[in-house]
């Protein structure tokens, strides 16, 4: 089944503790991408990557590392969490172009104390 | 800028009846995607139907079907014949040609179907 799978779903996690939040897709696409939902403020883009080694910052990229070292992974880094990273987060892939449909993992809920 | 705009923040509908969903659109890349996306209170984001900006006919998936004017640059959803299950939120977005593959999104519509 083609889908993205994220890990953790749930993380309930202290401020100032290193997390992971890991992805994977097994549609083979280059395009992947991080969003967070926020109340108010709705999805926002972190990071994207458009292939192996290439990443770029979205548009709320501060607090948060990526890499992309295989066409699959996708992991989002929080070195130092703090509490205004408490949000809902979604990993998205697609194949490159305008006119592709993004597809989402099933989001992991952060909360950081 | 791109932005996306859906003034309804809640709606009902009977069951079995139809429902429109507005959208509206701008942008400036000459080349670009619309796309409607589903989120039920469970959390996960569902694609449901796309429409290309050069695509000359309304987009349809099963019982959603996409009202594109491109000169009103707006991009309605239609759900027909509504189940209880299309209760969700319901959220418009855009991906550009130039925008590095990033979806925009609206602020969603609250739909709720009522028996």
């Amino acid at each position: 089944e083609a889908q993205v799978t994220q890990n953790p779903r749930y993380l309930i996690t202290v401020t100032g503790k290193k997390l992971t939040v890991t992805c994977s897709q097994n549609m083979n696409h280059e395009y992947m991408s991080w969003y967070r939902q926020d109340p108010g403020l709705g999805l926002r883009q972190i990071y994207y990557s458009m292939n192996v080694e290439v990443t770029d910052k979205g548009d709320v990229p501060e607090g948060y590392k990526v890499s992309r070292k295989e066409k699959r992974n996708f992991p989002l880094i929080l070195e130092s969490p703090s509490p205004n990273q408490t949000s809902l987060y979604f990993c998205a892939s697609s194949v490159t172009g305008p006119n592709q449909p993004q597809h989402f993992g099933d989001g992991t809920r952060l909360s950081i104390l | 800028a791109q932005k996306i705009t859906q003034t309804q923040p809640g709606m009902f509908v009977q069951e079995k009846e139809a429902v429109t969903l507005d959208c509206t659109y701008d942008t400036s890349d000459p080349s670009y995607g619309l796309f409607w996306y589903k989120q039920p209170s469970s959390g996960e984001m569902i694609f449901l139907i796309y429409q290309g900006s050069y695509d000359q006919q309304n987009a349809t998936e099963g019982r959603y079907s996409l009202n594109f004017q491109k000169a009103r640059k707006s991009a309605n959803l239609v759900i027909s014949a509504s189940q209880l299950g299309d209760s969700a939120m319901y959220f418009c977005a855009m991906r550009g040609y130039n925008q590095g593959g990033k979806l925009i999104f609206g602020q969603g519509t609250e739909l709720s179907v009522k028996p």
